[in-house]
């Protein structure tokens, strides 16, 4: 069964433009989860979708959205990108309340 | 590429030996928890899980270890390798949803 995967891989943003990540759950897995990394702050979360439905949310500011389509299959965005949006950007999905994390994207703002 | 903390506390322990890995959560509610491994440039990996009713939990090479009392969860890895080298994590899961939250992080080192 394939894993998690996330599109693109890296990806350099300028200042102030938007971006949308992509993310692939492992067949079956209804529940996906976005995550982000950084070195000063450690693992946080996001927020998390089930059948099309935000159904948890972290302290992340506005800028920050997610959707997810009817096959799963979800997508993170983030507009008007700052400097402190630099991060590794995971995506988790999970059938019960085990979560299985995808590579991530690598995101740079310049 | 990096994926951690720069100043994550370090465990070095020698080929063979035992590593055991600590960490002390945050809430008395939480219910379920996740040990992850991560290694330079890939996304977390599930190593082992418990609930909050159990107080160990055994899997190939490694036992995680509850004690509610004083919220700490502890990872066991018997006879540690090269490949066990990684950045450790804790997570705990509060009130049954699916939001996840991360401790900070030890990283493993194994010398040969």
């Amino acid at each position: 069964k394939a894993g998690v995967t996330q599109t693109p891989r890296y990806l350099i943003k300028t200042r102030g433009q938007q971006v949308t990540l992509s993310c692939s759950p492992i067949s079956g897995h209804r529940s996906v989860s976005w995550y982000q990394q950084t070195p000063g702050q450690g693992l946080q979360f996001l927020f998390e979708y089930f059948s099309e439905t935000q159904r948890n949310k972290g302290n992340f500011p506005g800028r920050f959205s997610g959707r997810q389509f009817s096959n799963s299959r979800s997508e993170m965005n983030v507009s008007t990108l700052e400097l402190g949006d630099s991060a590794l950007y995971l995506c988790a999905s999970s059938m019960g309340y085990e979560q299985y994390f995808g590579p991530g994207t690598r995101l740079t703002v310049t | 590429g990096e994926s951690v903390g720069l100043h994550l506390p370090t465990l070095s322990v020698q080929e063979g030996d035992n590593s055991i890995i600590n960490c002390a959560y945050s809430n008395s509610a939480s219910d379920y928890f996740i040990w992850y491994k991560q290694e330079s440039g890939k996304g977390p990996q599930f190593i082992i899980d418990i609930r909050s009713n159990m107080d160990k939990r055994q899997g190939q090479r490694v036992t995680v270890l509850l004690n509610k009392t004083v919220k700490h969860l502890s990872l066991q890895i018997a006879a540690t390798q090269p490949g066990d080298s990684a950045v450790y994590f804790c997570a705990e899961n509060m009130d049954s949803s699916y939001k996840l939250i991360f401790g900070s992080g030890t990283r493993l080192l194994v010398r040969p």
